[in-house]
């Protein structure tokens, strides 16, 4: 079975810290990466993409580690409007959804 | 939500009652998706459709039925709703399908409870 697994949390954040979030895969075989945000009772939205080489969107940063089959997400300076579900999405011959991380940022 | 659009927005059901949840989407993207989420389970695709006239099983298929009218709707029916169908459905489509390295967009979803 294909796995995406995260730790489901919370994780309980003061303003202004920096949180990271790891998830790991089982198929060696996926080849795309993504980070979905979801507020409670709505839709997931895409964060961002994680691409082999690592990214960074403004306080947000993703690395891909191959090898050890783990993505990460990096939030610094976090807000209060980070609070939210973050779900590690896997693609292989099908998308696989973590069951997300939650985060509260408190103020 | 822009592109995706999900209708009903909220429904109740008594068990063994029937309905269709409709799907439609203006970006003119092949695949499409329906899936649910549950507490502590993530998301489960249900089916999903590579093309117009096509559909597959997902990981839950079990329980329901769907249809791909035409290239812009993807409806998905409960022919005899039970409680463990109680869930939120989201409606996603692909721009690259169907499993292209492209994210998906979804619907804003359809909150459905059976009683």
């Amino acid at each position: 079975r294909k796995e995406v697994e995260q730790d489901p949390g919370p994780f309980n954040v003061p303003e202004g810290a920096t949180v990271a979030f790891n998830c790991t895969y089982s198929n060696s075989a996926s080849q795309s990466f993504f980070w979905y945000r979801q507020d409670c009772r709505k839709e997931p939205k895409l964060l961002m993409s994680v691409y082999s080489s690592g990214n960074e969107d403004g306080r947000f940063t993703a690395q891909l580690n191959r090898a050890s089959q783990y993505i990460s997400l990096l939030i610094r300076d976090s807000k209060l409007s980070d609070s939210a579900t973050y779900l590690c999405v896997v693609s292989a011959d099908g998308l696989t959804f973590g069951k997300g991380t939650h985060l509260i940022i408190q103020p | 939500n822009a592109g995706v659009t999900q209708t009903p927005k909220f429904q109740v059901l008594k068990t063994g009652q029937s309905m269709t949840l409709q799907c439609a989407q203006d970006m003119n993207h092949n695949s499409m998706y329906w899936y649910r989420q549950d507490p502590g389970m993530g998301l489960r695709l249900i089916y999903y459709s590579a093309s117009e006239g096509t559909t597959d099983k997902g990981e839950v298929p079990n329980g329901y039925n769907v249809s791909r009218l035409n290239k812009r709707e993807f409806s998905l029916r409960l022919e005899s709703a039970a409680p463990s169908q109680t869930s939120v459905y989201f409606c996603a489509i692909y721009p690259q399908g169907p499993w292209g390295n492209q994210p998906q967009h979804f619907g804003d979803g359809t909150r459905l409870s059976i009683l």
